[in-house]
This record gives C-alpha cells, structure tokens and sequence, in this order.
C-alpha cells in the first residue's frame, strides 16, 4: 500500500549528539516537505525538494540539513542536537509541481527530545 | 507572504452538536485553500479542499466548508458531530507565488464528550 513513513517515531537524545529523522514514501511522488511544530501550534515548513538533487529551505529557519538523493527518500539531519531542537518533525510529499491540485499527504511525525 | 489565523485553539462540544471553526487568511491574490484533520495517534490527513467553483465544499465525514472571499475566510462546519469527531483540525492557504507550499494556521483542537 503507497504510503509515507517515518523513523523513529520518538528520539530521546542528549546535548550535541548528530541525528537523522528517516522519510520514506511508496508514492513516487517528486515534492517532498519538512515541518516542524510546537505543540499547539502551527506547523512550519522548514526544508522542501521537487525532485532529486533539489533542496530547498522553507519559510522558518532551520539548522537542520536534508537531502534528496533518491526520489522516496528524504532524509533530515541535526548535526549537533541542542534543546531548542525539541519538537515534532513532520515529513509530507506531494505529487504535482505548480499545481493548484497540490494536495499533501503526511507521515506520522517524529518526536524529538534534547536533554 | 499569507497567513494562516484559526480563531479557537480549543472547542469542546456534546455529541450531536454542530461545529463551526473559524479560519481567516490574509493574501490578496487566488489562494487555494485546505483543511486537515489529525486524530489522536494518526497522520495529518486531508479533510477538504478549495480551488475553485462552488463556494461551499463538502469533503469527508460530513464535513463541509464554505469560502467567503471577501471576508477571507474558510470556515469548517459540520451539523451533528460524533465522538469520534475528536481531533486537532488544521486550516490551510497555497498560493502560486509562494509556490504552492502551504501555510498552516496553529490548528483547533476540538473534544467532542460522548
């Protein structure tokens, strides 16, 4: 079953520690996203790709890397963990470029904790 | 750039009561407009959508929508709600300057007592 997933779904993890948060999707879908959200409130959009070798950053910075070196993958990197790192990272692709029929399907989130 | 407001960030409600959340937008161009729903422990998914056309949207589990372009708004309604109506609900806005990437509003969390 297409689908979008992710790994690990909880992370408890100390002070300067380098983490990536795993995102996978079945869908063949070429734009994939990064949000992150606070609980009771808004998601952001932090990273997004449109295809292999695209990346780009989203609207709230970020000190988190990602790549895109396989369309289903789109992994994202905390070289040195802190606490203001301690949020819910959502992953989501899309299936057409430019198009006002963009709708986004979303993985289950990680949730990160930095001791 | 838009933004998203969502005017409650709590609702709760009696089963069989009707809902009504508020979403406002500020952008003055075509927008695309979205609501999600995430229930407890599940994804984001999505609820419904407008693009354009009809005005009122009707989307899953008798959800509907209604956009009001001059008051920029989005509302989400829904006449009888269920218990299993419980969830955090996510309004939405693309516009293609922005490049179709989504701006969230901070999402109602609605409890819906049996």
């Amino acid at each position: 079953e297409a689908d979008i997933y992710q790994t690990p779904r909880y992370l408890v993890i100390g002070t300067g520690k380098k983490i990536t948060l795993e995102c996978s999707q079945t869908m063949g879908h070429d734009k994939m996203y990064w949000y992150q959200q606070d609980p009771g409130m808004e998601l952001h959009l932090i990273h997004y790709s449109y295809g292999v070798n695209s990346t780009e950053k989203g609207d709230l910075s970020s000190e988190s890397t990602v790549s895109r070196i396989r369309t289903e993958h789109f992994p994202l990197t905390l070289e040195s963990a802190r606490p203001s790192h301690t949020s819910q990272y959502l992953c989501a692709s899309s299936t057409i470029r430019d198009s006002p029929t963009d709708t986004q399907y979303f993985g289950p989130g990680t949730r990160l904790t930095v001791l | 750039a838009q933004s998203v407001s969502q005017h409650n960030h709590h609702v709760i409600l009696s089963e069989a009561a009707s809902l009504e959340l508020g979403c406002n937008y500020s952008y003055g161009g075509t927008v695309n407009l979205f609501w999600y729903v995430q229930y407890p422990g599940q994804h984001l998914q999505l609820l419904l959508k407008y693009f354009s056309g009809d005005p009122l949207v009707k989307g899953i589990k008798g959800f509907e929508a209604e956009f009001i372009k001059s008051k920029f708004s989005f509302n989400l309604r829904k006449p009888s709600v269920q218990w299993s109506d419980t969830a955090e609900y996510f309004c939405a806005v693309n516009t293609k300057t922005a490049g179709n990437k989504l701006t969230f509003g901070g999402g109602t969390r609605v409890l819906v007592k049996p």
